[in-house]
C-alpha cells in the first residue's frame, strides 16, 4: 500500500548522542516535512523540503539537520545540540500537481526518549 | 504561529452531530482551510478541506462562512472512535507547510 513509513516507532538514546529518524514515502510526493509535537501541544515545523537536494528551516530548526538525496526519503538527525529532544516526531509529504491544494499526509510518528 | 483559533475542548453525545468551530479571520483569498484529527499517539489524519464552497465527504462536512473568516466541521453522527484532537489550519496552494495550533479536544460520550 502507498503511504509514509516512519521508523522506528520508539527510539531511546543516551544524552549527547546524535540520532537519525527515518521517513520514507512511496506516494511519489515532491515535498516532505518534519514536525515536532510535545505533550498537549500542536505540531511545530522543524524542516521541510519541496524538492530533492533542497530544504528549508522551519520554526524550530536549531539542533536538527536533514538531507534530501532521494525523492522518497527525508531523514531527520537530532543532534546533541538539541537541548530538549524528547518528543513525538512526525513526518509528512505532499504533492503539488495540477490540483494545487492537495493536503499533507502524515506518518505514524517516532517517539524519541533521551535517557 | 497558528493563524486559526479553536475552542480547547468540546463534548458530544454519541450518535449526535459534532460541530467544531474554527476562526480564521486573517485568511487570504488563495488560502484553503484544512481539517485534520489526531488520535492519541498517531499521526494526524486528513479529514477535509475547502476554499469557499461547502464540502462533504464520507467523513465529514465543512461549512465555510461567506466572508471566509470562520468555518465549522460537522461530524454528522459522532461515535466513540471520533474522540480525538481536531485541528483547523490554513495554507495557500503549493507545497508550503501547514501551521498547526493546539486544536480542539473532542470527547464523544456514550
Amino acid at each position: 500500500d502507498g503511504g509514509i513509513t516512519q521508523s522506528p516507532k520508539y527510539l531511546f538514546r543516551k544524552e549527547g548522542q546524535n540520532v537519525t529518524l527515518s521517513c520514507e514515502q512511496n506516494l511519489n510526493h515532491d515535498a516532505m516535512y518534519w514536525y515536532r509535537q510535545d505533550p498537549g501541544q500542536g505540531l511545530r515545523l522543524i524542516y521541510y523540503s519541496q524538492i530533492v537536494n533542497d530544504f528549508q528551516k522551519g520554526d524550530i530548526a536549531e539542533g536538527y539537520s536533514v538531507s534530501r538525496e532521494k525523492k522518497e526519503s527525508f531523514p531527520l538527525t537530532v543532534t546533541s545540540a538539541q537541548k530538549n529532544p524528547t518528543a513525538f516526531y512526525l513526518c509528512a509529504s505532499s504533492i503539488d500537481g495540477p490540483a494545487k491544494n492537495q493536503p499533507q499526509h502524515f506518518g505514524d510518528g517516532t517517539r524519541l526518549s533521551i535517557l | 504561529d497558528a493563524k486559526t483559533t479553536q475552542p480547547t475542548s468540546m463534548d458530544c453525545a454519541e450518535g449526535r452531530a459534532a460541530n467544531l468551530p474554527c476562526n480564521h479571520s486573517t485568511i487570504s483569498g488563495n488560502e484553503y482551510v484544512y481539517w485534520y484529527r489526531q488520535i492519541h499517539s498517531q499521526g494526524p489524519q486528513y479529514i477535509i478541506h475547502g476554499l469557499k464552497n461547502n464540502e462533504t465527504n464520507e467523513m465529514a462536512s465543512l461549512i465555510i462562512t461567506e466572508d471566509r473568516k470562520s468555518s465549522t466541521l460537522i461530524l454528522p453522527h459522532a461515535t466513540l472512535r471520533d474522540t480525538a484532537v481536531y485541528y483547523c489550519t490554513q495554507k495557500n496552494s503549493g507545497n508550503t507547510p501547514l501551521v498547526f495550533g493546539k486544536g480542539t479536544r473532542l470527547s464523544v460520550i456514550a
